[in-house]
C-alpha cells in the first residue's frame, strides 16, 4: 500500500536557519504530494502541494518539488522564523487506488528559536 | 478558501456518556468527508470516510458501533462516540475533499479535544 516517510524530529534550529525536512513516499499509482502543517492546538492547514513530476509548490518562503525518480518532496524554506515552529505534516493522495483518503507521514516537529 | 469547522473544540465527559462532534463544509458542498484520530505527537489516524446519503466506511479496526457517524447532508458530518471511555480521549480532526477537485486537496477543521474522565 502507500505510504509516506518523513525525517525524525523535534528539528530545532534558530531564527534566519535553512530549514529541509525530508519526505519519500511510495504509492502504487501517480499520486499527488502535500505538505500541511499544524500549529499547536489547532488543525492542519494547507502549505503547498504538488500534483506531478517537477512540479515544485510554494507558499509563505516554504518550497518543495515533487521528484519522481528519487519519490521525494521535501520541504526546505531559506530562512526559518519563530512563528514557523509547528507540526509539518507530508501526505499523498493516490485517486489512481480508489482511495480518497489522504495518507501522512507521522510529522516532524520543528522548533525555531529566537 | 474552503473552510471546514468542528464543534465544539473541547469536551470533556464522563465515562460511558455519548458525546456528538459536527463538522461543517461552509462554503462549499462536500460529498465525501473524513474522520481522523490523533493521539499525542502522532500522525493523524484515518478513523472513516464519510459519503453523503450512505453508510460510512470504517478503516481497520475502527469499531462502526462505538464511532458513529452520520453524513446526512452536503454540509455536515456528525462523529457520535458512544459509551465514550478514558481511552477514547483524543484530538479527533474532520476533513472535506472538493468534489470538483482533481488531485484530492483536502480541507481540515480545527481539531475537536475530547477528554473522557
Amino acid at each position: 500500500g502507500d505510504s509516506v516517510t518523513q525525517m525524525e524530529g523535534p528539528v530545532t534550529l534558530s531564527e534566519e536557519a535553512f530549514l529541509t525536512i525530508n519526505c519519500t513516499y511510495t504509492a502504487t499509482g501517480y499520486p499527488s504530494l502535500f505538505w500541511y502543517v499544524q500549529y499547536p492546538g489547532e488543525g492542519l492547514q494547507l502549505l503547498l502541494k504538488a500534483t506531478k513530476a517537477d512540479d515544485k509548490g510554494s507558499n509563505k518562503g516554504f518550497e518543495a518539488t515533487y521528484r519522481k525518480e528519487t519519490t521525494s518532496f521535501h520541504l526546505e524554506k531559506g530562512s526559518v522564523q519563530v512563528s514557523d515552529s509547528a507540526v509539518y505534516f507530508c501526505a499523498l493522495s493516490d485517486v489512481d487506488t480508489g482511495r480518497r483518503a489522504l495518507t501522512f507521514g507521522s510529522g516532524t516537529r520543528l522548533q525555531v528559536q529566537p | 478558501g474552503a473552510v471546514v469547522s468542528q464543534h465544539p473544540s473541547r469536551v470533556i465527559c464522563k465515562s460511558g456518556t455519548s458525546v456528538k462532534i459536527e463538522c461543517r463544509s461552509l462554503d462549499f458542498q462536500a460529498t465525501t468527508m473524513f474522520w481522523y484520530r490523533q493521539f499525542p505527537k502522532k500522525s493523524l489516524m484515518l478513523m472513516a470516510t464519510s459519503n453523503e446519503g450512505s453508510k460510512a466506511t470504517y478503516e481497520q479496526g475502527v469499531e462502526k458501533d462505538k464511532f458513529l457517524i452520520n453524513h446526512a447532508s452536503l454540509t455536515l458530518s456528525t462523529l457520535t462516540v458512544t459509551s465514550a471511555h478514558p481511552e477514547d480521549s483524543s484530538f479527533y480532526i474532520c476533513s472535506a475533499s472538493l468534489p470538483t477537485s482533481v488531485v484530492n486537496e483536502q480541507f481540515f477543521g480545527p481539531g475537536t479535544r475530547l477528554t473522557v474522565l
